[in-house]
């Protein structure tokens, strides 16, 4: 088992690109989570989807997108980059109010 | 919503104590633990659902009070692997998801 898997582990844009975060699991999980880390804020939860077809938004969704097309993938999106959108990327994958299952994380850099 | 987390870090020597503090501002379902390493993902270590329950992991316990709205880590006997940042996630009854606080830094010193 990989557990959960994230593509790209880094990556580097320039302010107003775009670019798509993928978060893949194979426990089955239904639930799904992106959370941001800065320093100093801890874990603050973007979107997130408690099955395959659903979203909702969490903490901190402006100027961010996701879909929940097939179960086991959870996509992020981020329509025109800001510097303010640097940060590390984690996605997390749980069976309802279960542990969370994090993935190894994606450092993003908007210049 | 974020959860407030006491102290924000602390140094221990090898086999000293430590106590980390969770609050929150809402009614609590439940609280989960967290450890994060530096440069890697969080690690799950226990999760409390019951008002005084305390789940044990290895020599790290907590214990959740309801009506506080409060939750407490404990690490006996520190070794130098509890060095991290130890985070608490908080869930609201109904909620799918969790609010994290902004973390306590652990280390321990030889």
């Amino acid at each position: 088992n990989a557990g959960v898997t994230q593509t790209p582990k880094f990556r580097v844009l320039k302010t107003g690109q775009s670019m798509t975060l993928l978060c893949a699991q194979d426990m089955n999980h239904e639930y799904m989570y992106w959370y941001r880390q800065d320093p100093g804020m801890g874990l603050r939860l973007i979107h997130y989807s408690v099955g395959e077809g659903t979203t909702a938004k969490g903490e901190v969704p402006d100027g961010y997108n996701v879909s929940r097309l097939k179960k086991q993938n959870f996509l992020l999106g981020l329509e025109s980059a800001a510097p303010s959108q640097t940060s590390v990327y984690f996605c997390a994958s749980s069976r309802g109010g279960n542990e969370q299952f994090f993935g190894p994380g994606t450092r993003l850099t908007v210049l | 919503q974020q959860p407030v987390q006491s102290p924000q870090a602390v140094i221990l020597r090898e086999g000293e104590d430590a106590v980390i503090n969770c609050s929150s501002s809402k009614a609590l379902y439940s609280v989960h633990w967290y450890r994060q390493k530096h440069g890697e993902a969080p690690v799950f270590l226990m999760i409390l659902l019951k008002g005084g329950e305390q789940k044990g992991h290895e020599k790290i316990s907590a214990s959740f009070n309801e009506k506080k709205q409060q939750s407490s880590l404990y690490l006996t006997a520190s070794q130098l692997s509890y060095s991290g940042t130890y985070f608490c996630g908080t869930e609201s009854p109904g909620a799918n998801n969790l609010f994290f606080g902004t973390g306590t830094r652990l280390t321990v010193i030889p």
